[in-house]
């Protein structure tokens, strides 16, 4: 069965810190998809980055970067010169593709609450 | 604008009071889901929707009821609300298999 662990529950950091939040994945399959979603104080779901198992490429969208291991079954988010803005719960999340009947079930893990303060 | 909605977006009920949350789409997606969100757990997918008149359970599915008869909708049924369904409850709607799942903006839900 697949499985997301982001072991960090809660992490403080002062404004303009570089902060990276962990994300540990289980799936039998060859073929999935992973994701991070933010959820800001207002409680809607952001949706940030998807990148399919057979992309191993890091990729970075401004102060946002992520490293995606397989050899580890990681990936990890990293921000940048944190701001205020930045405070939310973030959650990774997991998608099989080939689950038979499961469609696109996201798998996530239990969120990241990430405070900056100024 | 491509958006999920959802209603209500706060509830406050009682045990055994009937209640439905409504979600609709406007992307035409065929695939929609519902998850709950309950602290330090995460979402966990309650039922899902692979198109009209087809859908499965997710990994919580105990107390809770889904249709789709129009595939824009995909409403939420608790016939019979406990407190341990408390909760902050997501509709999402997505498009093929690893596709990104939009979200609606979240309906909480207190059962006394």
């Amino acid at each position: 069965a697949q499985k997301v662990t982001q072991a960090q529950t809660e992490i403080s950091v002062v404004e303009k810190e570089d902060v990276t939040l962990d994300c540990v994945y289980e799936t039998r399959d060859t073929t999935y998809y992973l994701f991070w979603y933010k959820q800001p104080p207002s409680g809607e779901l952001v949706f940030l980055i998807r990148r399919n198992s057979f992309d191993e490429q890091n990729e970075i969208s401004g102060r946002y970067s992520w490293n995606f291991q397989k050899s580890t079954s990681s990936f990890n988010f990293t921000i940048t010169a944190s701001q205020v803005v930045d405070s939310a719960v973030y959650f990774c999340a997991l998608s099989e593709a080939r689950v038979v009947g499961a469609g696109n079930m996201l798998t996530f893990g239990g969120g990241t609450r990430l405070m900056v303060k100024p | 604008e491509a958006q999920v909605t959802q209603n209500p977006r706060y509830l406050i009920t009682v045990t055994g009071k009937k209640l439905t949350v409504t979600c609709s789409q406007n992307m035409n997606h065929e695939y929609m889901s519902w998850y709950r969100q309950d602290p330090g757990l995460g979402l966990r997918q309650i039922y899902y929707s692979m198109n009209v008149e087809v859908t499965d359970k997710g990994d919580v599915p105990e107390g809770y009821k889904v249709s789709r008869k129009e595939k824009r909708n995909f409403p939420l049924i608790l016939e019979s609300p406990s407190p341990n369904q408390t909760s902050l409850y997501f509709c999402a709607s997505g498009g093929l298999s690893g596709d990104e799942q939009y979200f609606g903006p979240g309906t909480r839900l207190t059962v006394t």
